[in-house]
């Protein structure tokens, strides 16, 4: 079935300018993350969203950084006024409901994005 | 704040098994270990997770200490393709719903 689908692939965008990353989810998955990684690092959470329960923005990096998820399906990650510094790889994985205190997650493909 | 310590990088040669160390002497109750797997430049890909016993699939096996504080990945029969970053994780906080990536074993399977 399809997996977990992520776009822009690639977004290039000047510093200073707004960007809007889009996540779709596999369908029924409840929970949806988002993560980034930066050039040669591990991957470092951000935000994750569960059912209709207030997410857990516990990893966004600054105010700048927000997202949401309309009808607990598609998501969308919003980065204002872009830094250079915000230029990494941004990972969506979506998961089914937790069973028998399993959590795997399945990744997307990521979207690269660039901040010149 | 990951929980795991994992070599930085290992060498395996192709076709020989690849046994990738974890350690996670601060898990507790009823955390469970997961791995995932990271080929370049595409998203992390789940392996396989277990909680005490050893556990097996069509990827790796896992073997988990009796004492729970480490565990090792086997992958039987090393190809090439299976050159990645592999990451130990368990869970954050005792949070099954959130986890935390470390910076994982760079494995190079030799040809």
């Amino acid at each position: 079935g399809a997996g977990v689908s992520q776009s822009p692939s690639n977004k290039v965008t000047e510093k200073g300018k707004d960007v809007e990353l889009r996540c779709d989810p596999i369908s029924g998955h409840t929970a949806l993350y988002w993560y980034r990684q930066s050039l040669g690092q591990g991957l470092e959470f951000l935000i994750y969203f569960q059912g209709n329960s207030a997410p857990d923005k516990s990893g966004l990096p600054s105010d700048r950084f927000s997202a949401e998820r309309t009808g607990g399906s598609v998501s969308t990650l919003t980065i204002q006024r872009t830094q250079q510094e915000d230029s990494a790889v941004y990972l969506c994985a979506s998961r089914p409901n937790l069973a028998g205190g399993s959590n795997t997650q399945y990744f997307g493909p990521g979207t690269r994005l660039t901040v010149l | 704040d990951a929980k795991t310590t994992q070599p930085p990088s290992m060498d395996c040669a192709e076709g020989r098994a690849a046994n990738l160390p974890c350690n996670h002497s601060t898990i507790s109750g009823n955390e469970y270990v997961y791995w995932y797997r990271q080929i370049h430049s595409q998203g992390p890909q789940y392996i396989i997770h277990g909680l005490k016993n050893n556990e097996t699939n069509e990827m790796a096996s896992l073997i988990i200490t009796e004492d729970r504080k480490s565990s090792t990945l086997i992958l039987p029969h090393a190809t090439l393709r299976d050159t990645a970053v592999y990451y130990c994780i368990v869970p954050w906080r005792n949070r099954d719903d959130k986890i935390i990536f470390g910076k994982g074993t760079r494995l190079h399977i030799l040809p």
